[in-house]
């Protein structure tokens, strides 16, 4: 069974840093291209970064890059999100999903709120 | 970036009765390598989203019969022939052809 546990969501202040997890298994994490997606309030779904299966190649949505960075270890089945310089409209869940050009997998997301 | 506009936006219904969403794109969807990368997802309240049909009419496995997917080019819609109560929830077209990858508003469907 293929799961998606995506962790480290938390509150920050605004301009801070966070880094999420998520850990997959029931697949070949490294045959497949992973991505990020976030459901925030105001813009609903937004595909946030994508990353090839070895790494290699990185593709974000144009308003986030040079903020947040996609990274993956194959060796431990793990999708990471770096975020930096968070606003307020970064507030969302993160979901980390399998990436075939759609999304047919998606963990249950994990909550980041950026307040004062 | 490819723009998805859904309508309507909000779809109140009766159960047994049918149901339709459609989902218009900017620009075409017809990926240079044949297939249009256009896809339906349902999110129930308190649940993360769920692929319902990929690549216009293709149920996911698990998905009802009842749910079918049609369209091409920039015009796609999606029905269902008779609603139950567990398909509440928000309804979004997403289109992986054009990165980046994007989603309708959504459509909130109802019981009346």
């Amino acid at each position: 069974e293929v799961q998606l546990v995506e962790s480290g969501g938390d509150l920050v202040q605004p301009g801070g840093s966070l880094r999420l997890s998520c850990a997959a298994s029931g697949f070949t994490f490294s045959n497949y291209w992973m991505s990020w997606v976030r459901r925030t309030l105001g813009k609903g779904l937004e595909w946030v970064a994508n990353i090839k299966t070895d790494g290699s190649e990185r593709y974000y949505v144009d308003s986030l890059k040079g903020r947040f960075t996609i990274s993956r270890d194959n060796a431990k089945n793990s999708l990471y999100l770096q975020m930096n310089s968070l606003t307020a409209e970064d507030t969302a869940v993160y979901y980390c999903v399998i990436d075939d050009r759609g999304a047919p997998y998606w963990g249950q997301g994990t909550l980041v709120t950026v307040s004062s | 970036d490819v723009v998805m506009t859904q309508s309507p936006l909000s779809l109140p219904v009766t159960l047994g009765q049918p149901a339709s969403i459609s989902c218009r794109s900017s620009q075409s969807l017809v990926h240079s390598d044949g297939s249009t990368y256009l896809h339906w997802f349902l999110q129930r309240p308190g649940q993360s989203p769920r692929r319902l049909i990929y690549k216009v009419s293709n149920r996911d496995s698990g998905v009802p019969d009842r749910f079918s997917g049609s369209g091409s080019g920039t015009d796609f819609t999606l029905k269902i022939s008779r609603v139950e109560a567990e398909d509440v929830g928000v309804y979004y077209c997403m289109q992986g052809t054009h990165w980046p990858w994007t989603f309708g508003q959504g459509t909130k469907v109802e019981i009346k």
